[in-house]
C-alpha cells in the first residue's frame, strides 16, 4: 500500500542532543513537508521540498535542518538550537498541481527530558 | 499573509445531533479549501476539499462543507453525530497561485460526542 512512513513513533531526547526524525513516502510525490503541531496552535510549517536536493524554510525553521537526497526521503533533524523541541511532528507529501491535497504520516512525538 | 480562523477550540455535541464546525479565511482571492480530521496520536486524514465548481462539497464519513465566497467561509457539517466522530478537525487553505499547494492550517477544533 502507498503511504508515508514516519519513524520512530515516540522519541525521547536529552537536552543538548540533536535527533533525526525519519520520513519515507512511496506515493511518487514530488513535494514533501514537515509540520510541527502544538496544542491549540494547529500545524506550523517547518521546511518543505519540491524537488530532490532543494528545500525551503517554512514559518518556523529555526533550530531545524533537513535534507532531500532522494525523492522518497525527507529526514528532519531537530538540533540543540531548537529552544522548545517537545512537540508532535508530522511529515506530509503531495503531488504538484493546483489544489492538490497533502497526505500525512502518523507522526513522531518528540519529548525532551 | 493568508490566515485561517476556526471558531471554537472545543465543541461538544450529543450523539445524533448536528455537527457544525466553522472556518473562515482571510484572502480576497478565494483559496483552495480543505478539511482534515485527526484522531489521537495519529496523522491527518482528508475529509473533503473545494477547488472549483459546485460550492457544496461532500466528503467521507457523512461530512459536507459549503463554500460561501460572500462570507469567506467553508463551514463543515454532519447531520447526525456518531461517537466515532470524536476527533480534532482542521481547516486548511492553499493559495490558488501556488502549484505546490503549501497548506496554511487553522488552530483546530476538538469535537467531543456525548451519549
Amino acid at each position: 500500500d502507498g503511504g508515508i512512513t514516519q519513524s520512530p513513533k515516540y522519541l525521547f531526547r536529552k537536552e543538548g542532543q540533536n535527533v533525526t526524525l525519519s520520513c519515507e513516502q512511496n506515493l511518487n510525490h514530488d513535494a514533501m513537508y514537515w509540520y510541527r503541531q502544538d496544542p491549540g496552535q494547529g500545524l506550523r510549517l517547518i521546511y518543505y521540498s519540491q524537488i530532490v536536493n532543494d528545500f525551503q524554510k517554512g514559518d518556523i525553521a529555526e533550530g531545524y535542518s533537513v535534507s532531500r537526497e532522494k525523492k522518497e526521503s525527507f529526514p528532519l533533524t531537530v538540533t540543540s538550537a531548537q529552544k522548545n523541541p517537545t512537540a508532535f511532528y508530522l511529515c506530509a507529501s503531495s503531488r504538484q498541481g493546483l489544489g492538490a491535497e497533502a497526505f500525512f504520516g502518523q507522526g513522531t512525538r518528540l519529548t525532551v527530558v | 499573509a493568508q490566515s485561517v480562523t476556526q471558531l471554537g477550540s472545543h465543541v461538544s455535541v450529543s450523539e445524533g445531533a448536528l455537527v457544525l464546525l466553522r472556518c473562515n479565511y482571510s484572502s480576497s482571492v478565494p483559496p483552495y479549501l480543505f478539511w482534515y480530521v485527526q484522531y489521537p496520536n495519529q496523522g491527518l486524514q482528508l475529509l473533503l476539499k473545494y477547488t472549483t465548481g459546485a460550492t457544496l462539497v461532500k466528503g467521507i464519513n457523512g461530512f459536507e462543507a459549503e463554500f460561501k465566497k460572500s462570507e469567506t467561509s467553508f463551514h463543515l457539517t454532519k447531520p447526525s453525530a456518531h461517537m466515532s466522530d470524536a476527533a480534532e478537525y482542521f481547516c486548511a487553505v492553499s493559495d490558488r497561485s501556488d502549484s505546490w499547494g503549501k497548506l496554511q492550517f487553522g488552530a483546530g477544533t476538538q469535537v467531543v460526542v456525548t451519549p
